[in-house]
């Protein structure tokens, strides 16, 4: 089935640095979503980015709706060990409903060093 | 406030049978959406429910269909299994007509199905 390309695919990090993640298309989507994924458990919506161009933050985290609205970034800052887990990108499509279906990126695994 | 809830946790099948697994939507939710997620892969769509009918489709076979009730409630199934059927599926309610923000799919944890 159809994925989003997100990269990088996984990242080892140090306790308080920032990370970037990013997610291309190649068709456009009307809605980025990023969610966070923990083992046994669901996504878990983190920000949802509705407008191109727009940049919304939700603590530490931020992420931008590209102008072109076929990529999107997430940025983490000052990482804690709480911030391990899975990322992963979704678009929603420009046509059909506005709820329908989510496209999602393979996804990028985040383990944070103390 | 009960988030999405799932049931059961945890499947084992073997190949040839077939199972049905059941979502209770977030309380106020109306859609529910089902996914499944291979290991080490990002979530796909199966399909979607609203007003109990399949509202869209992604690109699964007919083996995988789905119901939903007056509730909400939703369940999938899925025939003849195959060894690749082995996944977590997820189940995702949202509501319909809600403002930007409110109709996002929240997530449930999902059921584990084991296909041998």
């Amino acid at each position: 089935g159809q994925q989003l390309n997100q990269s990088p695919q996984s990242m080892f990090i140090q306790e308080g640095e920032d990370v970037s993640m990013n997610c291309t298309s190649s068709s456009i989507f009307n809605t980025w979503l990023w969610y966070k994924q923990e083992p046994g458990e669901g996504p878990v919506l983190l920000i949802a980015l509705y407008k191109a161009g727009e940049l919304t933050s939700n603590g530490r985290l931020t992420a931008q709706f590209g102008i072109t609205r076929k990529d999107s970034f997430l940025n983490i800052s000052a990482s804690i060990p709480s911030d391990v887990g899975i990322y992963f990108c979704a678009g929603r499509g420009a046509g059909g409903t506005s709820y329908g279906k989510l496209t999602f990126g393979q996804g990028t695994i985040l383990t944070v060093h103390p | 406030d009960a988030g999405v809830t799932q049931s059961p946790t945890h499947l084992i099948k073997t190949r040839g049978q077939q199972v049905t697994l059941r979502c209770s939507p977030k309380s106020g939710h109306d859609t529910v959406s089902w996914y499944q997620q291979a290991l080490g892969q990002g979530p796909q769509f199966i399909f979607q429910y609203y007003e109990e009918e399949e509202r869209q489709r992604g690109n699964f076979p007919d083996r995988f269909s789905g119901h939903q009730f007056p509730n909400y409630s939703s369940e999938l199934n899925v025939n003849a299994l195959l060894l690749g059927d082995s996944a977590l599926y997820l189940c995702a309610s949202s509501l319909a007509l809600g403002l930007a923000g409110e109709n996002e799919q929240f997530f449930g944890p999902g059921t584990r199905l084991t296909v041998l």
